[in-house]
């Protein structure tokens, strides 16, 4: 079956500290993949996706991920993490779905930043 | 380009009620999706309408209906409220559909059912 997979529910770093979020997914083809955050009260904000090509790829607010295909993993990551960057994470997975494709979600990492 | 606008932000209805919610997508978008986020479910897909036609549809209830208006601009309908409906409620707009091309959220409704 297909699925997403975000190991950690929470995670606590220090501003500063660089930062690597999870994500593992289970299908059958290469995915289209993607990295999106919510903020509170707000709705959810695509930081970066993958497509094909290059499987590093760059995002918004300094954010990277990778696709890595032999761990089907899709791993966020950034250098330096800065306080406006507590939030929730979401991987997220396009599969097909016959003719049409369909968006298969995590559930999320927290992330908070101690000052 | 005006963002996802979703309407009203906040609602509080009872139990046996009904409520519609509003969305409108950005300008060119054509699907149009929309999704159920409580605290201990995460995202849960509700159904996604693209040209005015339904083309995915989540595991919810009958209760939970959607349409899509010439326009693009989709409405979701619950009827029969119960207790556990109560959520925010995320529209989502994109060019080709959620799983391939990104997803452009509103900042959702928040619906209190008492």
């Amino acid at each position: 079956a297909q699925s997403v997979t975000q190991p950690d529910i929470h995670i606590t770093v220090s501003e500063g500290a660089s930062l690597e979020l999870r994500c593992n997914y289970s299908y059958g083809a290469t995915p289209y993949l993607f990295w999106y955050v919510q903020s509170p009260g707000q709705g959810l904000q695509l930081l970066l996706k993958y497509f094909s090509g290059d499987t590093l790829v760059q995002g918004i607010k300094g954010f990277e991920a990778e696709f890595k295909r032999s761990q089907s993993s899709f791993n966020l990551r950034k250098p330096s993490v800065h306080w406006s960057d507590a939030a929730e994470y979401f991987c997220a997975v396009g599969a097909r779905a016959g003719n049409n494709r369909k968006l298969i979600w995590g559930l999320g990492t927290s992330l908070a930043v101690n000052p | 380009k005006a963002g996802v606008t979703q309407t009203p932000r906040y609602l509080i209805k009872t139990r046996g009620q009904q409520v519609t919610l509003s969305c409108s997508p950005i300008s060119g978008h054509r699907s149009v999706s929309w999704y159920q986020q409580t605290p201990g479910q995460g995202l849960q897909f509700l159904f996604e309408y693209f040209s005015e036609t339904q083309r995915n549809k989540g595991n919810f209830p009958g209760r939970f209906s959607g349409r899509q208006f010439s326009n693009s601009r989709s409405e979701m309908n619950v009827s029969t409220l119960e207790l556990g409906d109560s959520a925010l409620y995320l529209c989502a707009s994109s060019l080709e559909g959620g799983g391939a091309s990104p997803l452009h959220f509103g900042n959702g409704t928040r619906l209190t059912v008492t």
